[in-house]
């Protein structure tokens, strides 16, 4: 079945450790998001890739950066994780042509920050 | 003013129940709506889609665009204890930037 992979699905790190969480997809979709979690909240986009344009959210912190090596992959890098950083994050896919497609999610990779 | 509300319960109902949940949104280039069902430390999963206005039904789910009022609804029927989760709206626009934004969710639980 077509999808979103996204790998660990659970990561624990320390306090100002990088950390590196993966996504890879097989719907052949042109855009590509990072979605940050946190309890009892809406997704906050964190930044998104319409083929290899990145596009960055103005509040987005410094310390969070992405790669989209090609169109099946995109990693999300925290350089120096902190406390606060600690929440589910989630990889999203959508197709955009004429039209735009709806967006599919992966399963999330659950990140702790000791 | 928020561009997407909705009210994020909890909302508690007896088994068998029809449900019914509500998103209200302000911006009217809003095109494309849908609802997600989250369970608890899970990715979202899309339930429905809706381009434009109208109605959409998938089994016991039905989905409502209502763009002159700018609400939409998801309609559950015969609502089952598995049916437990927080439900997202998103919607987004047919203008260039490629974002879907998000209602704050309501919590379900469905007793039985």
């Amino acid at each position: 079945d077509a999808m979103v992979i996204q790998n660990p699905r659970y990561q624990v790190t320390q306090f100002g450790k990088p950390v590196t969480l993966s996504c890879s997809q097989t719907l052949n979709h042109n855009v590509m998001y990072w979605y940050q979690q946190k309890s009892s909240q809406a997704p906050k986009l964190l930044f998104h890739y319409y083929d290899k344009d990145f596009n960055n959210e103005a509040d987005t912190p410094d310390n969070f950066q992405s790669r989209r090596p090609n169109t099946s992959f995109c990693f999300l890098d925290i350089r120096s994780p902190g406390l606060g950083d600690a929440a589910m994050y989630l990889c999203a896919t959508s197709r955009r042509d004429r039209r735009q497609d709806t967006q599919y999610f992966g399963p999330g990779t659950r990140l702790t920050v000791l | 003013q928020k561009e997407v509300e909705q009210d994020p319960g909890p909302l508690s109902v007896p088994e068998g129940a029809i449900v019914s949940l509500n998103c209200t949104y302000s911006n009217s280039a809003f095109q494309y709506f849908m609802w997600y069902r989250q369970y608890s430390r899970k990715g979202p999963e899309l339930l429905m889609y809706t381009y434009s206005s109208g109605n959409k039904e998938d089994g016991r789910f039905t989905a409502q665009v209502d763009k002159s009022s700018k609400y939409i609804s998801l309609f559950i029927r015969d609502s089952q204890p598995s049916d437990s989760a927080t439900y997202l709206c998103a919607m987004s626009s047919t203008s260039g930037t490629y974002k879907y934004i998000f209602g704050t969710g309501t919590r379900l639980k469905v007793l039985a």
